[in-house]
């Protein structure tokens, strides 16, 4: 059980266009999903916190509006990065929480080369 | 800021040798969750320390929280090339969780 997926898992895309990423638990009910961005050899750095029917919480330095964040049902998340840029080339990965636990769930991740 | 440091970044070890890494915190942690990523892989749940002194086992690996709530360490026994990646530590802090700065495991057959 609680599996996340994510699609897609690699996108390549010129630079400003826009891409969307789509983040789904597949078999649990997700409150809370996250949403984090992992450059090479770095740690993970959490973007933003999105609860089903609400608006996103963003961390500071996150352009809102470069990163949408939809969350509309407690299975599926997504994050579209707008016009993207060559450094917004990333590992963006989202994670999925059950409601009352610490615990949660990645997805695989999906690769942004920005060309 | 909101991380939390680890070290070492690096630890190359020989199959069969001990491997510890070492979380750190200015401030006090509620809790404090420990993750393995394997390379070109996304982070596995490991573990939820809460108690103050906490001290966890699975299997080879041994998990404790310092007595001040600011420290945590994972400690592998006997390396085995599977142990093989990226193990981070990460806070929770209300709804959102930072990872700390993670240490890079490499085990030499």
């Amino acid at each position: 059980g609680a599996v996340v997926s994510q699609h897609p898992s690699r996108v390549i895309c010129k630079s400003g266009t826009s891409v969307k990423i789509e983040c789904r638990s597949l078999d649990f009910q997700a409150t809370t999903m996250f949403w984090y961005r992992q450059f090479p050899k770095q740690s993970l750095m959490l973007m933003a916190t999105s609860n089903e029917g609400s608006k996103a919480t963003y961390e500071q330095g996150v352009e809102k509006d470069k990163f949408l964040i939809n969350h509309a049902s407690l299975t599926l998340s997504t994050l579209t990065v707008t016009s993207a840029h060559p450094e917004d080339s990333s590992f963006y990965i989202c994670s999925a929480s059950v409601a009352g636990t610490d615990t949660q769930y990645f997805g695989p991740g999906t690769r942004l080369t920005v060309l | 800021g909101q991380q939390v440091m680890q070290i070492p970044q690096y630890q190359h070890v020989q199959e069969g040798e001990d491997f510890t890494t070492y979380c750190n915190s200015s401030t006090t942690l509620s809790n404090i969750q420990w993750y393995k990523q394997r390379p070109g892989g996304h982070p596995v749940f490991l573990i939820q320390l809460v108690k103050s002194g906490e001290v966890k086992k699975q299997k080879r690996l041994t998990f404790q929280f310092g007595e001040a709530k600011k420290n945590s360490s994972l400690h592998i026994t006997a390396t085995q090339t599977t142990d093989v990646g990226t193990y981070f530590c990460a806070r929770n802090t209300g709804n959102q969780f930072y990872f700390g700065t993670g240490t890079s495991l490499t085990v030499i057959p």
